[in-house]
Formats: C-alpha cells, structure tokens, sequence
C-alpha cells in the first residue's frame, strides 16, 4: 500500500532562510508525487507535482522539490522564507492506475520575523 | 469561476442527527473525493467516485453514505452523527494532470 510519511510536524524557519520540508514514500512504483499548501481556513492548493519527466520540480512561489528514487524522497524546498509562506504543507502520492491520493500528516510551517 | 463549492460551512450536530453535505463542481471533473482532517492526521479519504453513478470507499467510510446522481455533484451524509465524526471536512475534483481542486471545507461539530 502507497503512503507517504512528512518528518516534522512544525517547522520555524527564520525569514529569509531555507525551507525544507521533509516527505518520504512508499511505493513499488514510482508514483505521482505532489506537495500541496493549505492556508488558515482554506482548502488545499496545489504547489508542485512530480510525474517522472524530470527530478527537480518547480512549483508556484519559488518553491521546488527534487525526486530521490534511491531515498524515495521528495523534500520541497524554498532558498529563502517569506512571512507569506506560514501555512501548512502537505505532501501526497497518486500510483499508476489508481485514482486515490494518500496524504501526508503535514506539516505546519511558521516564518519568524 | 467557482470551482469547487461546499456547503454548508459550519454546522453544529447533536449526536444520532442526520445530515448531508454538498459538494458541487463547474469544470466538468469526472472524479470527486471527500476527505476529512483532523489535527496530527492529514487528510484522509472518506469515499470517492470515478464517474456519474458511481462510488467506492477510501480509507475511512464507516459511519458515511454518498451519492453521485449527477456529474457535478457529490453528496456525503451522516445517517447518525457520532462524536468521533467532528471534522473539517474536504470535497476535491480531479483535473487534468491529477491536479485536484479542493473546497473550502466544512466544519463540522458532533455534540
């Protein structure tokens, strides 16, 4: 069965410094795999998605998260906080054939000034 | 441009009441999920539906029923809410490229 572990519940960056955001998988097949961004009281956002074309993935406000086949990773990074992004992440796999999506636990990210 | 759109978005239950959430979508989306979140555990699938008329059960269906009468909608109800039912709950479509679209939520407490 696919699933998807996030490391960390909450993570403090300070503004301006790195992001990352741990999400490991499970899965015999290389799968879909996805970051998705919620902000207070809204519904999920989709940030970035991997589909095999390529390892590093780009997603919406400069955030990006590379395919690690051998580590079955997919950490989401940014190179430097913003206080806009305070929210939670959370990460997700899709397999081939199937049309469920298996979320992560997430993660909460709060930006310090 | 609406989306995805749930109603309603609060509401308060007295345990054994019975309820339905709606959940409609305007981008013609074959597949449709409800999900619930609860703090420390993610979203996790209740029952979803690949097409008009059809329906499957995710990861956590006991305690609900749905429906897909038509496209467009996806019902999720509650014949005797429990407690352990109090959630934020999350109806999605699937686009192109596996994108989902989700709702805003719904806020649901069981007393």
């Amino acid at each position: 069965a696919q699933s998807v572990t996030q490391l960390g519940s909450h993570v403090s960056v300070s503004e301006g410094a790195l992001v990352l955001l741990r999400c490991n998988y499970s899965s015999s097949v290389p799968p879909y795999l996805f970051w998705y961004v919620q902000y207070p009281n809204q519904g999920l956002q989709l940030l970035l998605k991997y589909t095999s074309a390529a390892t590093l993935v780009k997603g919406i406000n400069g955030f990006e998260a590379e395919f690690k086949k051998s580590e079955t990773s997919f950490h989401l990074t940014k190179p430097s906080a913003h206080m806009s992004d305070a929210a939670e992440y959370f990460c997700a796999v899709s397999g081939l054939g199937t049309y469920k999506y298996i979320f992560g636990t997430g993660t909460r990210l709060k930006v310090l000034a | 441009n609406a989306g995805v759109t749930q109603t309603p978005k609060f509401r308060v239950l007295k345990t054994g009441q019975s309820m339905t959430l709606l959940c409609a979508q305007d981008m013609n989306h074959e597949y449709m999920y409800w999900y619930r979140q609860d703090p420390g555990m993610g979203l996790r699938l209740i029952h979803y539906s690949v097409g008009e008329g059809t329906t499957a059960k995710g990861e956590v269906p006991d305690g609900y029923n749905v429906s897909r009468l038509k496209k467009q909608n996806f019902l999720l109800g509650l014949e005797s809410a429990a407690p352990s039912q109090t959630s934020v709950y999350f109806c999605a479509s699937r686009g192109e490229n596996e994108k989902l679209f989700f709702g805003s939520g719904t806020q649901l407490s069981v007393l």
